[in-house]
């Protein structure tokens, strides 16, 4: 149980075009998820907070015009990256709060890798 | 706001000793301490995680202590195999997770 699943989980895409990821929840309802961004050797690094039914809370220095996170459902939350840039390359991972274990436990998306030319 | 710190950034052992990671953490409002394994591109997996009202937890060859008061939290692996090799992550939490840097630990036959 608790599976989360993401999609697509690779994409190139030419500098400038907007990309959009989705993260899903496939056994328990999320109403809370997590997008993280995570470079070569490096640690995750929270992004924003995603709450079903209401805007997203980005962590200081993300810019949330520029990283659009929607969670229409309780098991669907997507993060559109715009405009991309070279610099936006990276391997962006979500996860989702399932309350069944325990209230803190996160389940990790098996991540989306970005390629911006 | 919450800041973790994750030592040492690398780990070489041998298959059989033991492999010790320390994190320590700046709130003293988390309350749960997670850590995860993460292989080269794949999602990081939950291996073990304790709670402020805990001091330690084990489960078979791996264990956790939480030291509260020096705010400390450590990931203890006793006979460590080959397939331990990965980067291990600590975590402190008040809903939402902080990262440490992280640890490349590799585990020689």
């Amino acid at each position: 149980g608790a599976v989360v699943s993401q999609h697509p989980s690779w994409v190139i895409c030419k500098s400038g075009t907007s990309v959009k990821i989705e993260c899903r929840s496939l056994d328990f309802q999320a109403t809370t998820m997590f997008w993280y961004r995570q470079f070569p050797k490096q640690s995750l690094m929270l992004m924003a907070t995603s709450n079903e039914g209401s805007k997203a809370t980005y962590e200081q220095g993300v810019e949330k015009d520029k990283f659009l996170i929607n969670h229409a459902s309780l098991t669907l939350s997507t993060l559109t990256v715009t405009s991309a840039h070279p610099e936006d390359s990276s391997f962006y991972i979500c996860s989702a709060l399932s309350g069944r274990a325990n209230l803190d436990t996160q389940y990790f998306g098996p991540g989306t890798r970005l390629t911006v030319l | 706001g919450e800041n973790v710190e994750q030592h040492p950034s690398t780990l070489s052992v041998q298959e059989g000793d033991s492999a010790v990671i320390k994190c320590t953490y700046s709130d003293s409002a988390s309350n749960y301490f997670p850590w995860y394994k993460q292989e080269l591109g794949k999602r990081p997996q939950l291996i073990i995680d304790i709670r402020s009202n805990v001091g330690e937890k084990k489960d078979q060859r791996i264990a956790v202590t939480l030291n509260k008061t020096a705010k400390h939290f450590s990931l203890h692996i006793t006979e460590t195999q080959p397939e331990d090799s990965a980067v291990y992550f600590c975590a402190a939490s008040i809903r939402k997770l902080i990262f440490g840097a992280g640890t490349r630990l590799a585990v020689h036959p």
